[in-house]
C-alpha cells in the first residue's frame, strides 16, 4: 500500500529564510508525486507535481521539490519565505492510472515577521 | 478561486440523522472526487466519479454514499452519522480520469453533536 510520511507536524522560519519540507514516501512502481498548500479556511492549491523526467521541478509561488528515487524522498523548498507562505502543506502520492491521492499528515509552516 | 463550489459551508446535526453535501465542479471537468479531512485520519479518498460513473472507492463507509448527476454535479449522503464523522470533507474535480491535477473546493465543515 502507498504511504506518506511528512516527519514535522509543525516548523517556523523567519521571514526571509530559506524552507525546506521534508517528505518520504512509500509506492512499489514509479510515482506521481504532489505538493498541495492549504491556508485556512480554504481548499488544496496544487504547488507543483513530479511525474517523470528532470527531479528537480519548479512549482508555483517560488516553490521547488527535489525527487530523489534512493531516498523515496520529495523534499519542498523555498530560498526565502514570505509572510504569506504562512500554510499548510500537503506531499502526496499516486500512481500512473491510478486514481487516488495518499495525502500525508501535512506540515504547518508558520512564519515570524 | 478554484471554481469548484461546495455547499454548504458549514453543517451541524445530531447523531443518527442524514446530510447531503453538494458539489459542482469546474466547468467542464468531467471527475469529481470527494475527500474527508480530519485531524486524526488526514485527508482521505473517499470516492471518484468520472462522467457519471462510480471510478475508484477508497476509504468510504457503508453508511455513506455519492453520485454524479447528468449535469456533472456531485452529492455526497452521510447517514446515521456518529460523532467520529465530524471533520471536513472536499469536493475536487479534474478534466481527466487520472487526477493530475485537482482543483479543490473549500469544504463543507460537519459537526455531528
Amino acid at each position: 500500500a502507498q504511504s506518506v510520511t511528512q516527519p514535522d507536524i509543525h516548523i517556523t522560519v523567519s521571514e526571509g529564510a530559506s524552507l525546506e519540507l521534508r517528505c518520504n514516501y512509500s509506492y512499489g512502481a514509479t510515482p506521481y508525486l504532489f505538493w498541495y498548500v492549504q491556508s485556512p479556511g480554504q481548499g488544496l492549491q496544487l504547488l507543483l507535481k513530479y511525474f517523470s523526467g528532470d527531479t528537480l521541478v519548479q512549482g508555483i509561488k517560488g516553490f521547488e521539490a527535489e525527487f530523489k528515487r534512493s531516498q523515496s524522498s520529495f523534499n519542498l523548498r523555498k530560498p526565502s519565505v514570505h509572510w504569506s507562505d504562512a500554510a499548510e502543506y500537503f506531499c502526496a502520492v499516486s500512481g500512473a492510472g491510478s486514481y487516488q491521492l495518499t495525502f500525508g499528515k501535512g506540515t504547518k509552516l508558520s512564519v515570524i515577521p | 478561486d478554484s471554481g469548484v463550489t461546495q455547499t454548504p459551508k458549514h453543517l451541524i446535526t445530531a447523531t443518527g440523522q442524514r446530510v447531503t453535501l453538494r458539489c459542482s465542479p469546474r466547468s467542464g471537468d468531467l471527475s469529481v472526487y470527494w475527500y474527508q479531512q480530519s485531524l486524526d485520519q488526514g485527508l482521505q479518498f473517499l470516492i471518484q466519479y468520472y462522467n457519471g460513473e462510480e471510478r475508484a472507492k477508497g476509504n468510504i463507509l457503508e453508511r455513506f454514499s455519492a453520485q454524479q448527476f447528468p449535469d456533472l454535479h456531485s452529492e455526497l449522503n452521510l447517514s446515521s452519522l456518529e460523532l467520529g464523522d465530524s471533520a471536513l470533507y472536499f469536493c475536487a474535480s479534474s478534466p481527466d480520469r487520472g487526477g493530475e491535477k485537482l482543483f479543490f473546493g473549500s469544504g463543507t465543515q460537519l459537526s455531528v453533536l
